[in-house]
C-alpha cells in the first residue's frame, strides 16, 4: 500500500458524460500528479499540483481539468467524454516539488471505461 | 526533446534466467532515474531509484540497475528471475522539471 488513495477504482460511463476522479495523497505530501495510462499512449503526464497551485501541465485536453483542495486531496474532472478517454488514470504524490531525492508514490488507479 | 526509451517491448524468459532490460534517455543534464514495476491489475511500485553517488543501485526483490552517464542509460538487471516477476516494467526519469517522464514499458513474461 503506497498510502495514495484513489476513488473510484472502476468507472463506466457513456460518451458525452462528465466524471470526477478523486485522489488523496500520502499523509504529509504536498504534491499531486495525474497520469493517464492507455494502451496506445503509455503513461502520459497530465498535470501537477503543489499545495493547491498548478505547477505544470502536460498532455491534458481542454475537456479535462483538475484542482487541489486545502486538505490537499485532488480531483480530476473529465467532461464531454469520448471513447478514446477510456484509460487507467493514476494519481501520484510526493513530499514537495521535484528536486534532488524526490520520489513519487502511485495510487491504485481509476479504470475509466467510456461506452 | 527529453525522452525515455525502452527498446524491449516484450521479453520472455524461463525461470532462473538472467534479466537485463534497457533504458536510455535523451538529456545531458542532471537526472533522477527510477524503475517501477506494475503487476497485472495493480498500481506502479517503485523498484529502485538513482539520485547520485554509486551508479550501481540495488532495489527490492533482488533487482539492481546501473547508471552509465556516458551512455545515458539506466539498465535494470536481475541475476535469476522467478515466475512472480511477470509484470510490466517502466523506466522513468525526472529531467529537473515538474514531472516524471516514463518509457513505454517492457512486458516481462516468465515461463515456469
Amino acid at each position: 500500500d503506497s498510502g495514495v488513495t484513489q476513488t473510484p477504482k472502476h468507472l463506466i460511463t457513456a460518451t458525452g458524460q462528465r466524471v470526477t476522479l478523486r485522489c488523496s495523497p500520502r499523509s504529509g505530501d504536498l504534491s499531486v500528479y495525474w497520469y493517464q495510462q492507455s494502451l496506445d499512449q503509455g503513461l502520459q503526464f497530465l498535470i501537477h499540483y503543489y499545495n493547491g497551485e498548478e505547477r505544470a501541465k502536460g498532455n491534458i485536453l481542454e475537456r479535462f481539468s483538475a484542482q487541489q483542495f486545502p486538505d490537499l486531496h485532488s480531483e480530476l474532472n473529465l467532461s464531454s467524454l469520448e471513447l478514446g478517454d477510456s484509460a487507467l488514470y493514476f494519481c501520484a504524490s510526493s513530499v514537495a516539488t521535484w528536486g534532488p531525492n524526490t520520489e513519487a508514490f502511485f495510487g491504485q488507479g481509476t479504470r475509466l471505461t467510456v461506452v | 526533446a527529453q525522452s525515455v526509451s525502452q527498446h524491449n517491448h516484450h521479453v520472455i524468459l524461463s525461470e532462473a534466467a538472467s534479466l537485463e532490460l534497457g533504458c536510455n534517455y535523451s538529456y545531458g543534464g542532471t537526472v533522477n532515474l527510477f524503475w517501477y514495476v506494475q503487476y497485472p491489475g495493480q498500481h506502479l511500485q517503485l523498484l529502485l531509484k538513482y539520485f547520485s553517488g554509486d551508479p550501481l543501485v540495488k532495489g527490492i526483490k533482488g533487482f539492481e540497475a546501473e547508471f552509465i552517464k556516458s551512455k545515458f542509460s539506466f539498465n535494470l538487471r536481475k541475476p535469476s528471475v522467478q515466475w512472480s516477476d511477470t509484470a510490466e516494467y517502466f523506466c522513468a526519469v525526472n529531467f529537473g522539471n515538474e514531472k516524471l517522464t516514463f518509457g513505454t514499458g517492457t512486458r516481462l513474461t516468465i515461463i515456469p
